[in-house]
């Protein structure tokens, strides 16, 4: 089952808008993280949350967490064309097991 | 995907056929994953590795099997089993320290 549920499904926009997704997760959890994957490539990391912070920057990534309502959103600020991919959230309740959301498609339009 | 090799890159698979995906790192990594993606979704965890000669079942691990006799090395077995196992995999480490995973580039598993 997917710990994580992500909105919207997919998401254009135009080159230099500013992008968000959306996460909601089920169980309680030690951190979340987002992970990027270009088209039949790996993921590759981003940005970690713990769950006693609400807000953390990285770049032009802006990652929220509120743990009352189990929902995490991450704000991509002047898009790119080269930000093109697809983005996931994921949960981790401790070391071991690591679940993955459903995914938003990201396109920017240049 | 440094350091972490996965092969092939694409596999085919005819009826009946058990089939083996390869995921080797060195990155002196102690946790490694198995994950499926289907065409458009999410990564569902297939099997998991915390320690040598210790692994643990994802949330779909029917129809697949897995080793781990050395730290390096996590092979995923596609067995007869698995009635849909059209998919991409992915293979993922973790370090000690670290809470990030880091991936392969994945293996393309279509039946023939």
């Amino acid at each position: 089952s997917q710990q994580g549920e992500e909105d919207p499904q997919a998401l254009s926009i135009q080159e230099g808008e500013n992008a968000t997704m959306n996460c909601s997760y089920k169980t309680s959890i030690n951190n979340l993280q987002w992970y990027r994957q270009n088209s039949g490539r790996g993921l590759v990391h981003l940005i970690l949350i713990r769950s006693n912070e609400r807000e953390k920057h990285s770049g032009r990534l802006r990652v929220t967490l509120d743990t009352s309502k189990k929902s995490s959103s991450l704000l991509i600020t002047a898009s790119r064309a080269a930000d093109t991919a697809s983005y996931f959230c994921a949960t981790s309740g401790g070391y071991q097991k690591v679940t993955f959301g459903t995914g938003t498609k990201l396109q920017v339009i240049p | 995907d440094g350091g972490i090799t996965q092969s092939p890159k694409y596999l085919f698979r005819k009826e009946g056929q058990n089939v083996t995906l390869s995921c080797e790192q060195n990155l002196n990594h102690d946790a490694m994953y198995w994950y499926r993606q289907d065409p458009g979704q999410g990564l569902r965890l297939i099997y998991y590795s915390q320690i040598v000669n210790d692994f643990q079942k994802g949330d779909i691990a029917e129809g697949y099997s897995v080793s781990r006799e050395k730290k390096e090395s996590f092979p995923l077995t596609v067995t007869s089993a698995q009635k849909n196992p059209t998919a991409f995999y992915l293979c993922a480490t973790r370090g000690r320290s670290d809470e990030k995973l880091f991936f392969g580039s994945g293996t393309q598993l279509s039946v023939l």
